[in-house]
């Protein structure tokens, strides 16, 4: 079993919808979550972080924790066809130790 | 203010060479972390460090080590390259619990 699975791709939504990526762990021990977007041919790029159960918003990121169910969740609304690449899901035993990502999953927003 | 800066871009080495690719942390960060991205899959982490000390260590063998200089930048050594050791090898810099920012990366390529 991977550590960390992310929903297979690719995923294709229209423009100005709302984009929902999915990710969960295997490790309890887990106790903080990345997601980054990286573009083809580019390095990953940071866009939320959750240490706590729940949601937290950014602009039109969210990102959703929950611990009991081992369980996190990216939603982008109001999608952009700039928002297309893929999107990869971390975790980590603490807040600054080894990150453990998923394969990641190619978002493409179709205008 | 520079973000993570890696040298060089690409290389390309033929198996049995060796390789150093090179990284200088973010401003401020004093916390290295490398990480390999094969095509189409999420980094892998190969090890991290603090304090010029290897802090963490991930599943890759002997034959990858690493160094940190008292300016906080790092390298990464490769010896007797294989062909699977051609992939996209990224530096990602942290201070504290801060979350790890990634740099552009170097390409090897393994002939």
């Amino acid at each position: 079993q991977k550590e960390v699975e992310q929903n297979s791709g690719p995923l294709s939504v229209p423009e100005g919808a709302i984009a929902s990526l999915n990710c969960t762990y295997s490790d309890r021990g887990s106790q903080s979550f990345f997601w980054y977007r990286q573009y083809s041919g580019k390095s990953p790029e940071l866009i939320m972080f959750i240490y706590s159960n729940g949601d937290k918003e950014d602009g039109r990121f969210t990102a959703q924790l929950n611990k009991a169910s081992q369980y996190v969740s990216l939603l982008i609304r109001d999608s952009q066809p700039s928002d297309s690449a893929t999107y990869l899901c971390a975790g980590c035993y603490t807040s600054y130790g080894k990150l453990t990502f998923g394969q990641g999953t190619i978002l493409t927003v179709h205008p | 203010d520079a973000g993570v800066t890696q040298s060089p871009t690409h290389l390309i080495k033929t198996r049995g060479q060796q390789v150093t690719l090179r990284c200088s942390p973010k401003s401020g960060h004093d916390t290295v972390s490398w990480y390999q991205q094969a095509l189409g899959q999420g980094p892998q982490f190969i090890f991290q460090y603090y304090e010029e000390e290897e802090r963490q260590r991930g599943n890759f063998p002997d034959r990858f080590s690493g160094h940190q200089f008292p300016n906080y930048s790092s390298e990464l050594n490769v010896n007797a390259l294989l062909l699977g050791d051609s992939a996209l090898y990224l530096c990602a810099s942290s201070f504290g619990d801060q979350p790890q920012h990634f740099g552009d990366g170097t390409r090897l390529s393994i002939l």
